[in-house]
């Protein structure tokens, strides 16, 4: 139980060109998915909170112009890059969280590593 | 502001070498300290959740363990299957479900 699926895997585009990420939980309904990104030897930076039917939370230095989180339903999150950059490359990364309580553990899924040229 | 530091930063254990991975924390108020599992080019897989210090978890070879200030992390007689990166996090109380990850312990077993 508790999987999340997230899509596409690997992606490259040009740069200004927009990149949208599904994350799907596949098996339970997640009112909250996070987006984080990571950079190598580092660890998960959390990039906003998604809470599905309204907007979601921006953590402090995340534009959120740039990076636009939708969470219309209870088993899907978007995050589109708007007009990606190569600093936008990075592996981004979505967690939904199982259950009512809010010390539950968050479920990942498998990332999407995102390169722009 | 919630800390996490992780140590050693690397580790490399022959097969059936037992060791131990630390996680010191700085939160106002423990409301959870989770255990993930990271492999190269995938995301998190969730392991464990402490409460409260003195509480233990077991599965197969891994036990965590927790205190008012870290967290440990025990391998016994590790196999090369257990090589992943080990993350620690902690969520505060205060209503929000926000989390702050360490960064990791590689560890790496050798046969």
């Amino acid at each position: 139980g508790a999987v999340v699926s997230q899509h596409p895997s690997w992606v490259i585009c040009k740069s200004g060109t927009s990149v949208k990420i599904e994350c799907r939980s596949l098996d339970f309904q997640a009112t909250t998915m996070f987006w984080y990104r990571q950079f190598p030897k580092q660890s998960l930076m959390l990039m906003a909170t998604s809470n599905e039917g309204s907007k979601a939370t921006y953590e402090q230095g995340v534009e959120k112009d740039k990076f636009l989180i939708n969470h219309a339903s209870l088993t899907l999150s978007t995050l589109t890059v708007t007009s990606a950059h190569p600093e936008d490359s990075s592996f981004y990364i979505c967690s939904a969280l199982q259950g009512p309580l809010s010390n539950q553990p968050q479920h990942f899924g498998d990332g999407t590593r995102l390169s722009i040229l | 502001e919630d800390q996490v530091t992780q140590s050693p930063e690397a580790l490399r254990l022959q097969e059936g070498e037992s060791s131990s991975l630390n996680c010191s924390y700085t939160v106002s108020g423990l409301r959870g300290l989770f255990w993930y599992r990271q492999d190269p080019g995938k995301g998190p897989e969730f392991l464990f959740t402490l409460y409260s210090a003195g509480e233990e978890k077991e599965k197969e070879r891994l036990k965590a363990t927790l205190t008012k200030k870290e967290s440990f992390l025990h391998i016994t007689a590790p196999k090369p299957e257990d090589s992943a990166t080990y993350l620690c996090a902690v969520q505060a109380r205060g209503g929000y479900q926000k989390v702050t990850f360490g960064i990791g312990t590689k560890l790496q077993v050798i046969p």
